[in-house]
This record gives structure tokens, C-alpha cells and sequence, in this order.
């Protein structure tokens, strides 16, 4: 069974821009989470999406936006880049989302490494 | 706020010791902990995941023990590899899917 799959591996960016990365679930995966890793705060949660609805946010700017399709693939935008989006973003699938009784692993892509300029 | 604490921060260690990987978290009300691994410049790979009702898993060389009550988790490695060397992370699910991180174990077997 393929694992999850993120699309760019790599991106340059500049300052004001703004960028779509692409993550796809494990087939028969639903929830999708987003994770934004750094050297300075570590990995923190951005969001999960789950039924093409954001189902938990964190504690990020409207700027990081993201959505989900019907075959459970997901896109997260970054808006108006700043030097401090710099970071490994990974996304993260699981069978159920967090508002199923129960406890669910989560896997984990390869990341998509965005460094803006 | 969950916190997760990751100690230590680094390890080297020879070839063929067994280790132990410590990770504590100040909220005990939790769905499950898993540990995660992560070489360089990648993704996380998960390794073991322990529900809240559970005390301990064990893949292979891998086990890792769960006490809620005290907040702790350890991982322990049998008989590590130079194979082994890398970050390790464990991360708690308080309900909510959105996994707090410890900051993670840089590891080092040197062969």
C-alpha cells in the first residue's frame, strides 16, 4: 500500500507570494492533518480536514488556508509568505478524524521543504 | 496546555548498547502517545503507537511503556545499530488529533 504522498518535494519562494502544497492520503485514509515543523518551535499543528471540512485548527495566521477533495486529497495555501513560513511542511493521514471514539494512527509524508527568500 | 518534554536531547551511544528514550507530558488526560522517528531533511516514520488504556507496546527491538498517571512515556532500544541513528519524537493525542510534539532525541550509534 503507497504511503502519503506530498507534492512539491522542494520550493523557493519570495516574500509575498503565496504557494499550494499538495498532500495524498494512504487509499482508504480520511483525515488529513497539516504540520508545520521548524527548527525554533518544533512540529505544530496547523489543521485537519476530514469529509472536505476543516475539523481543528491550530494557532496559525489566516493566512495558511487549506481545503479537501472528495477522494480525501488535500492542498494547503500559505498567503503573503513571510522569511518565517521557512519550514518542512508535513502532512499526516489517519483512517478516522479526531471526532471518532477511539484512537487512530497518524502517518506521516515526506514533507515538503519551502524556504522563502 | 499540553507541554511534552523530551530527554535528553542528544544521545551517543556504541554499537550493541541498549537504551532507554524518555518523553513526559503535563496533561495525563490522553486518547493515546506514539513515537515517531526522523531521519534528516524527512518525513516522520511511526513506530509505536500506545493507546491510554494500554502500558506498554513492543515492536521488535522497540518497546515503549506508557504510566499516565505520572505523566511518562519511555521508548527503549535493544541491542542498537548504527541504523538506528536518528531523531526520535514522541507526540501526544489529547482527543483532538492535533498531536503535541516533544521537541525530540538526536541519536547516535557509533559503529
Amino acid at each position: 500500500k503507497a504511503g502519503v504522498t506530498q507534492t512539491p518535494r522542494y520550493l523557493i519562494k519570495t516574500r509575498g507570494q503565496q504557494v499550494t502544497l499538495s498532500c495524498s492520503p494512504i487509499s482508504g485514509h480520511r483525515s488529513v492533518s497539516w504540520y508545520q515543523q521548524t527548527p525554533g518551535q518544533g512540529l505544530q499543528f496547523l489543521f485537519e480536514y476530514f469529509s472536505e471540512t476543516q475539523r481543528n485548527k491550530g494557532n496559525f495566521p489566516g493566512r495558511f488556508s487549506g481545503r479537501q477533495f472528495s477522494n480525501s486529497r488535500s492542498e494547503m495555501n500559505v498567503s503573503t509568505l513571510e522569511l518565517g513560513d521557512s519550514a518542512l511542511y508535513l502532512c499526516a493521514s489517519s483512517l478516522q478524524w479526531s471526532g471518532t471514539s477511539g484512537s487512530y494512527e497518524q502517518y506521516f509524508g515526506p514533507g515538503t521543504r519551502l524556504t522563502v527568500t | 496546555k499540553q507541554e511534552v518534554t523530551q530527554i535528553p536531547a542528544a544521545l551517543s551511544v556504541p554499537e550493541g548498547e541498549n537504551l532507554v528514550l524518555n518523553c513526559s507530558f503535563t496533561d495525563s488526560a490522553i486518547y493515546n502517545l506514539q513515537w515517531f522517528r526522523q531521519d534528516p531533511g524527512k518525513g516522520l516514520t511511526s513506530l509505536l503507537l500506545i493507546q491510554s488504556s494500554q502500558r506498554e507496546q513492543t515492536s521488535g527491538r522497540l518497546n515503549a511503556s506508557l504510566d499516565k498517571s505520572s505523566g511518562r512515556s519511555t521508548l527503549y532500544i535493544a541491542a542498537s545499530q548504527p541504523g538506528d541513528s536518528a531523531t526520535y519524537l514522541c507526540a501526544v493525542d489529547t482527543g483532538r488529533r492535533a498531536l503535541t510534539f516533544g521537541s525530540g532525541t538526536r541519536l547516535q550509534v557509533q559503529p
